[in-house]
């Protein structure tokens, strides 16, 4: 199974805009990019997902560079309420079952 | 969250014991998963139910760690003689009706924290 590759942790000031990297340099064409936050004490929550074009929503934005071996989450401007951990996980056409979540990028909002 | 219920919230038990973890899904939903997480860790994976499709429980790390779903509903995960290195917090997530496998949005419960003396 394709995996990703994202930094331990990150920081970003409050009302900043904040770019989390993910490499996945073995993803296959059919493979979608996903990316999950986890909340202090929750379980993981969707943020938003992609394949080739990059992808708004009211949560953040999804940035896929041109061969899809990396993507980049981001959000506009930091809150603290954005203190989390991000995970990118692929998810292929077949629908994998087996979910790769890894260790994520843990995000520190500086106030 | 979001139409998953898990319980207990939080399981001390001792060594050796059995355990059980309870996952509660809204109706339909078309996928249930169990995860593993331990402290600073990330999601293992631990077993995945779809239709009446076997169950793929690749991810069971062994023979002690048994999981059954009822139907479309509740799911349990069971852990026969726990040991110390089963703390951990388990995770149930369900995959909503009408979400496609490879897009759709997995929702997951808040967990049960299980702490093994």
């Amino acid at each position: 199974d394709a995996k990703t590759t994202q930094p331990n942790s990150m920081e970003s000031n409050e009302e900043e805009p904040v770019h989390l990297p993910c490499n996945h340099s073995t993803i296959s064409g059919t493979d979608y990019i996903h990316w999950y936050r986890q909340l202090p004490s929750q379980g993981p929550e969707y943020v938003i997902h992609g394949l080739t074009s990059n992808v708004n929503n009211r949560m953040a934005s999804l940035a896929i560079a041109e061969d899809r071996k990396s993507s980049t989450l981001i959000l506009h401007r930091a809150t603290l309420r954005d203190a989390a951990v991000y995970y990118c996980i692929l998810r292929d056409r077949a629908g994998a079952n087996n979910l790769f979540f890894g260790t994520g990028t843990r995000l520190t909002v500086i106030p | 969250g979001a139409g998953v219920s898990q319980s207990p919230s939080n399981k001390v038990t001792e060594k050796g014991k059995d355990v059980e973890l309870r996952c509660d899904p809204i109706s339909g939903h078309t996928a249930l998963y169990w995860y593993r997480q331990r402290l600073g860790q990330g999601l293992e994976f631990l077993i995945y139910f779809q239709g009446n499709s076997a169950p793929d429980k690749s991810g069971l790390p062994s023979d002690r760690f048994s999981a059954e779903r009822t139907g479309e509903s509740v799911s349990t995960l069971t852990i026969q003689r726990t040991q110390q290195e089963d703390s951990a917090v388990y995770l149930c997530a369900i995959l909503r009706r009408g979400g496609f496998a490879n897009t759709g949005e997995l929702f997951f419960g808040e967990g049960s924290r299980l702490t093994v003396l």
